[in-house]
């Protein structure tokens, strides 16, 4: 069974930072894309990050809102993923999820399993 | 970016109805669409793939359908075991959206 958790959040003044941790089980890792997917409060999910799997190197993509600003890592041999966040925003306030991804058969990746979530609050 | 537009916002329906969301992207994304089902405080979930792929394990009284820039979502004998607010997502191009929801209660 796929086992995602999130960890990590919690409350940060506006311009500070905080790393993310997700800790996967249940799969081989190092083959599925891995995402971050933010959740403001009343808010639909917004994209933030990806990387990529082992075999296309670990390669990242991002969100304009965050480019610059978050940096999204993956450490395959302790299963993990991690969500670096610096000059954080009060419009950051949200509860993240990690995400894996899955090829389909037309070779696009869509968000099939998810963490429980941990919030982040930016607030002075 | 793509944007994602749902209807109706919300919607109220009897046990044993059948209900219908749709989604209209803002350009064709094929069929590089995904439904998920979130209920409050839980993190979503994915039902359909594809735009009419079940995932394994969600109960076929869901299904999707379409292609290009519309879709929909109908899930039949709707049960209180439903309730929850429905996105539609497309995974087309980066970045992936999220359309803004459909609230789905019980009369």
């Amino acid at each position: 069974e796929v086992h995602l958790v999130e960890s990590g959040g919690g409350l940060v003044q506006p311009g500070g930072c905080l790393r993310l941790s997700c800790a996967a089980s249940g799969f081989t890792f190092s083959d599925y894309y891995m995402d971050w997917v933010r959740q403001a409060p009343g808010k639909r999910p917004e994209w933030v990050g990806r990387a990529r799997d082992r075999a296309n190197s670990h390669t990242t993509e991002y969100a304009a809102s965050v480019k610059g600003r978050f940096t999204v890592s993956r450490d395959d041999s302790k299963n993990s993923l991690y969500l670096q966040m610096n000059s954080l925003k009060t419009e950051d306030t949200a509860v993240y999820y990690c995400a894996r991804s899955s090829r389909d058969s037309s070779g696009h990746y869509n968000f099939d399993n998810w963490g429980q979530g941990t919030l982040v609050t930016v607030s002075s | 970016d793509i944007q994602m537009t749902q209807s109706p916002s919300s919607l109220s329906a009897s046990v044993g109805d059948r209900v219908t969301i749709t989604c209209r992207a803002s350009q064709g994304i094929t069929n590089y669409l995904a439904w998920f089902q979130q209920k409050p405080g839980r993190a979503p979930k994915c039902l359909i793939f594809a735009a009419s792929s079940l995932k394994s394990e969600v109960p076929s009284k869901f299904s999707g359908s379409g292609s290009g820039t519309d879709f929909t979502l109908t899930i039949n004998n709707l049960q209180p075991e439903d309730v929850a607010t429905y996105y539609c997502q497309h995974y087309d191009t980066y970045p992936p959206t999220f359309g803004g929801g459909t609230k789905l209660e019980i009369k």
